[in-house]
């Protein structure tokens, strides 16, 4: 059964930094390339990162771009968000997210999506 | 940035009934190889969202076929032929096609 646990959300001040996990299990995690979309409370689905199957392509959201960084260890099939610099407007529940896509435009949705993670940036 | 709006962005449904909610796009969301990189989300209360229909049309694994997405150009729908009780959350559309990804608002799909 496919499985995304997600780990690492809490309460820091603006300025701070944290780290976001995300362990995946019952699929062939080196295969998949992985999301990270984030929902503040009470809002809509925002998009925020991805990697590519073996880590050496990432793309951001203007809004993180220079203050977050994704990676991903597939030996651990683990994927990480790296968030520095947060800012208030960051607080949000964090989703990683499973990608079946490649760069032949062979897509079928995001289809399993971790549990969410709340980051709350506050003073 | 690709603006995805939705409509109605609140719908009160009756069990048993037929459902529809609109999605349009600011730009043409189709590819070269045929596919309007469309995708339907539902989040249920509490939960994280869950994938409906990717490629504008194709139901996701295990998802009943009481729903069905289609596209018109940049007008894409998702109709749900008969509303079931655990049909109840807000439904999203997505734009897949370029990054950044971009969502509708949301339609919240409630029980009269």
């Amino acid at each position: 059964e496919v499985h995304l646990g997600q780990s690492g959300g809490g309460v820091v001040q603006p300025g701070g930094s944290l780290r976001l996990s995300c362990a995946a299990s019952g699929f062939a995690f080196s295969d998949y390339w992985m999301q990270w979309f984030r929902q503040a409370p009470g809002k809509g689905l925002v998009w925020v990162s991805r990697i590519n199957s073996d880590g050496t392509d990432t793309i951001y959201a203007d809004s993180v771009r220079g203050r977050f960084t994704v990676s991903r260890d597939n030996a651990k099939n683990t994927v990480y968000l790296q968030m520095s610099n947060l800012r208030v407007e960051d607080t949000a529940v964090y989703f990683c997210v499973r990608d079946r896509g490649d760069y032949n435009w062979n897509y079928d949705g995001f289809d399993y999506w971790g549990q969410g993670t709340l980051v709350t940036v506050s003073s | 940035e690709i603006v995805v709006t939705q409509s109605p962005l609140s719908l009160p449904v009756t069990p048993g009934e037929p459902a529809s909610i609109s999605c349009r796009s600011s730009q043409s969301l189709l590819h070269r190889n045929g596919y309007n990189y469309l995708d339907w989300y539902l989040q249920k209360p509490g939960q994280s969202p869950q994938l409906l229909i990717y490629l504008g049309s194709s139901r996701a694994s295990g998802v009943p076929d009481r729903f069905s997405g289609s596209a018109s150009g940049t007008d894409f729908t998702l109709k749900i032929s008969k509303v079931e009780a655990e049909d109840v959350g807000i439904y999203y559309c997505m734009q897949a096609i370029q990054t950044p990804f971009t969502f509708g608002p949301g339609t919240k799909v409630e029980i009269k």
